[in-house]
């Protein structure tokens, strides 16, 4: 059984930093791409970024573009989203998803972890 | 505002047929697959279709998916009360470089 469990959300204030680790498990990790997306609460889904299965290249959402890196470690079935001067709108939670959104689809999901920026 | 355009409701009554329309561009629908997602409410999404018309496993055959230009189509016959939900559409956007979705579609089962 797929199971992705993120962790690492929490309370920050603006301009700080947080790192959010998805550790997965029931499939062959290093097989597949793996993606971020979140939701703000009452709203719609948006993608943040994306990694193939290498790990080679690296795609983001112009609002993260250069504030946000993606990463992974295929040793220890691990993804992360490091997330450096967070702003308020970048309040949501957060989904660690397996698969590309136009390739496989994004065809499992975590159970999300909730990123609140505010002072 | 999205890059692909979704109606924000829809409805229809228990047993009918509804459809969702996602539009888009060349530069994402048009030249990538499309896939749809279900969201009931407090939990998080679940993939219903992928490569603009197939089904995951367990996903029942009264969900359709098709594509045609730069739109995309999600069809639900003998609608339940268990469909109510935002339902969403999502690809790639090559001009982008990044996914995108749209802005999603409530489905109210009257």
């Amino acid at each position: 059984e797929v199971e992705l469990l993120e962790s690492g959300g929490g309370l920050v204030q603006p301009g700080g930093s947080l790192r959010l680790s998805c550790a997965a498990s029931g499939f062959i990790f290093r097989s597949y791409a793996m993606s971020w997306v979140r939701q703000a609460p009452g709203k719609g889904l948006e993608w943040v970024s994306s990694i193939p299965d290498s790990g080679d290249r690296k795609y983001y959402a112009d609002s993260v573009e250069a504030r946000f890196t993606i990463s992974r470690d295929n040793s220890k079935n691990t993804l992360y989203l490091q997330m450096n001067s967070l702003r308020a709108d970048d309040t949501a939670v957060y989904y660690c998803v397996k698969g590309g959104i136009s390739t496989t689809g994004l065809d499992y999901w975590g159970q999300g972890t909730l990123v609140t920026v505010s002072s | 505002q999205s890059v692909l355009t979704q109606p924000p409701s829809v409805s229809a009554a228990p047993g009918q047929k509804v459809t969702i329309s996602c539009s888009g561009s060349s530069s994402n629908i048009g030249n990538n697959y499309v896939s749809w997602y279900q969201q009931l409410p407090g939990t998080a999404p679940k993939l219903l279709i992928y490569e603009n018309n197939k089904r995951p496993s367990g996903i029942p055959d009264r969900f359709s998916g098709s594509k045609s230009g730069t739109s995309a189509t999600l069809g639900i016959t003998g609608l339940q009360t268990g469909d109510e939900a935002d339902y969403y559409c999502g690809t790639w956007d090559t001009s982008l470089s990044a996914g995108v979705f749209g802005g999603g579609t409530k489905l109210t089962v009257l």
